[in-house]
């Protein structure tokens, strides 16, 4: 079993649409919870950034963290066209990574339709 | 201004050749690190490095080894290259503890042929 569980789709929604991105995990050790965006032929830049459990808004974006559950989420409101893009969760133990650096999940291919 | 870049973008070469990426972040940060992001958009942590430890990814073969030249700076030499390798490889810093999240270079497209 992976550490990071990501359906890596594609999802492909409609533009306007609530999108729900999602992963699980099973070191229980992780504290620190990330979105990363990947648009096609570049690096991941980040998106949200938790701690430890709750709820971050931050514009058109919500990230939830459910630490019983094992369980992050990622919501877009207003979906955009601009917002097709491969997006990886990622998680550490430490802060910024520390030695160990971050741990992904595989990206959800997300498409939104014009 | 470019917080975080690696040269080349794409490397194309034959099984068996030793090839280095280079990698150079200007945001004075601590730690660097170097990622693999295989053909199925997979991204695994290979080293982390601060200037006094060098953390390994058990998995990496050593044919794979960073060298840091100052503390902006952190290479990654590859010996007798296989076609597993090919894959995108990114390089990451940040601040240490005391920062939230890694920047991440643009990537370097490597193709073993």
């Amino acid at each position: 079993q992976k550490e990071v569980e990501q359906d890596p789709g594609p999802l492909s929604v409609p533009e306007g649409a609530i999108v729900s991105l999602n992963c699980t995990y099973s070191n229980s050790a992780f504290q620190y919870f990330m979105w990363y965006r990947q648009y096609s032929r570049k690096g991941p830049e980040l998106l949200m950034y938790t701690y430890s459990s709750g709820n971050k808004e931050d514009g058109r974006f919500t990230a939830q963290v459910d630490k019983s559950s094992k369980y992050i989420s990622l919501f877009i409101r207003d979906s955009q066209p601009s917002d097709s893009a491969t997006y990886l969760c990622a998680m550490s133990v430490y802060s910024g990574g520390g030695a160990d650096g971050l741990t992904f999940g595989k990206g959800t291919h997300l498409i939104i339709q014009p | 201004d470019t917080a975080v870049s690696q040269t080349p973008k794409y490397l194309v070469t034959q099984m068996g050749n030793d090839k280095s990426i280079k990698c150079e972040q200007n945001l004075g940060h601590d730690t660097m690190y170097w990622y693999k992001q295989d053909s199925k958009k997979f991204l695994k942590i290979m080293f982390s490095y601060n200037n006094k430890e060098l953390i390994i990814n058990e998995t990496v073969p050593n044919r794979f080894s960073p060298k840091s030249p100052d503390k902006a700076h952190l290479n990654l030499h590859i010996n007798s290259l296989e076609l597993g390798d090919s894959a995108v490889y990114f390089c990451a810093s940040n601040l240490g503890q005391l920062q939230e999240t890694q920047y991440f270079g643009p990537g370097t497209r490597l193709l073993v042929l």
